[in-house]
């Protein structure tokens, strides 16, 4: 079965720094996608950052980057510069080709950005 | 372009009321289609997805029942409500075929049951 890891249930950052939200999966499926998704308090879904399994290089959307470690089963985001908008829960979640090709999600990472 | 739309946006009913929730894709075809229910603070919990018309399969048995009426139609629906069925609910479609192709997901209903 496919499962997806977040082991950081709460995160601080000060703002324009850096910060990690961790994210490990388990799955058999020898090709899947891991997407992170941001979740802000008004609760839509936004699509941040996407990186296929059998990608050379990790991914990079503006100020966010998925530091993917295959052999490790990791796939961590990374967004630099904080910002307060960033502030929100985030998501992690994996989608393979073998169970039904539903997405599998974390439970979240929520992120605070302190001033 | 596809857009995604969920209404309504917030909704207070009272304990044993019916509900029917809607959510219609445009832009598209043949969508994979989901519903999803979040409690506050918490993580995603898979209710219900459709593959194709008629086409419904369900994630966790409760009080909920979805349908697909039209290709790009997806309701959620409940003869008579629970407290615990208080909650966020969110469609979501995407397309089939590859891992690629993520979710795209509508803006949500906030649904208190009082």
């Amino acid at each position: 079965a496919q499962k997806i890891t977040q082991t950081q249930p709460g995160m601080f950052v000060q703002e324009k720094e850096a910060v990690t939200l961790d994210c490990t999966y388990d799955t058999s499926d020898p090709s899947y996608g891991l997407f992170w998704y941001k979740q802000p308090s008004s609760g839509e879904m936004i699509f941040l950052i996407y990186q296929g399994s059998y990608d050379q290089q990790n991914a990079t959307e503006g100020r966010y980057s998925l530091n993917f470690q295959k052999a490790r089963k990791s796939a961590n985001l990374v967004i630099s510069a904080s910002q307060l908008g960033d502030s929100a829960m985030y998501f992690c979640a994996m989608r393979g080709l073998l169970y039904g090709q539903n997405f599998v999600f974390g439970p979240g990472t929520r992120l605070s950005v302190l001033p | 372009s596809q857009t995604i739309h969920q209404w309504p946006a917030t909704l207070v009913q009272p304990v044993g009321s019916p509900l029917s929730l809607e959510c219609t894709v445009e832009g598209t075809s043949n969508p994979n289609l989901y519903w999803y229910r979040q409690a506050a603070g918490r993580g995603l919990q898979l209710l219900f997805y459709s593959v194709g018309i008629g086409q419904i399969s369900s994630e966790v048995p409760q009080n909920l029942s979805a349908s697909r009426p039209q290709d790009r139609q997806f309701i959620l629906s409940s003869k008579k409500l629970l407290l615990s069925d208080s909650g966020f609910y969110l469609c979501a479609w995407t397309l089939r075929g590859g891992q690629g192709y993520g979710y795209t997901f509508g803006s949500g209903t906030r649904l208190t049951v009082v």
